[in-house]
């Protein structure tokens, strides 16, 4: 596609249910990335894709949240027994580059805005 | 700890020009990057800077000073859509972002 996309771009679920965000990057883009953002933040760093294996996830708040790209395409994130405090806009970037490469902009989908009753 | 600061909210009127300050303090520097954030909306690449200096892109210019750990984004000839979030953002040692939390700009008529 012409560029990153998300979906659902809303999802309402109620504490402890299980959620899935998929991201679709950019064809061709080797690295991805997933944010979450709350109002008035900047994205928070969550975990990096190099490919199909997770480079870097040492921004996962904790073993409820984990993200898969068996494919080294398209990635998905799931949150199991979702509390309130996951309540934010998950965002899904990706780049052409390694993460390391000397520009590397990183492309952006719109979100998905994940509620938590 | 790491820490990027910007303020939290700038206005500035149509056709003038505005300058918004970043501080920071990371673990390591490998480029500094600004985003544009309008409400609702994904974060767009605005500029990227490795090397002290001034890097000009039509109205948009960026400013570095690694010593001072100090960047600023300049936006000349400001238009009504230009009011939106202005994202700081650093790439530390381990080749991550670290993001400000954003600075709100308003442009009045």
């Amino acid at each position: 596609g012409a560029g990153v996309s998300q979906t659902p771009s809303n999802k309402v679920t109620e504490k402890g249910k299980y959620v899935e965000l998929r991201c679709d990057p950019i064809s061709g883009h080797t690295a991805l990335y997933w944010y979450r953002q709350s109002l008035g933040q900047g994205p928070e760093f969550l975990i990096y894709f190099q490919g199909t294996g997770a480079a870097d996830d040492s921004g996962l708040p904790n073993d409820r949240f984990f993200a898969v790209r068996p494919e080294g395409s398209v990635s998905t994130l799931k949150i199991q027994r979702t509390e309130r405090g996951d309540s934010a806009v998950y965002l899904c970037a990706s780049s052409a580059g390694l993460a390391g490469s000397s520009y590397n902009e990183q492309f952006f989908g719109p979100g998905t805005r994940l509620t938590v009753l | 700890g790491q820490n990027i600061d910007q303020p939290t909210e700038m206005t500035a009127t149509e056709g003038a020009i505005v300058q918004i300050n970043c501080t920071y303090q990371t673990s390591g520097f490998n480029g500094l990057f600004w985003y544009q954030q309008h409400a609702g909306e994904a974060p767009t690449f605005l500029s990227y800077n490795v090397l002290d200096g001034l890097e000009e892109k039509g109205r948009f210019s960026s400013f570095l000073s690694r010593s001072k750990g100090y960047s600023y984004l300049l936006l000349k000839e400001l238009q009504m859509k230009d009011s939106a979030s202005y994202l700081c953002a650093v790439r530390d040692s381990n080749y991550q972002l670290i993001w400000g939390a954003g600075t709100k700009l308003i442009i009045k008529p």
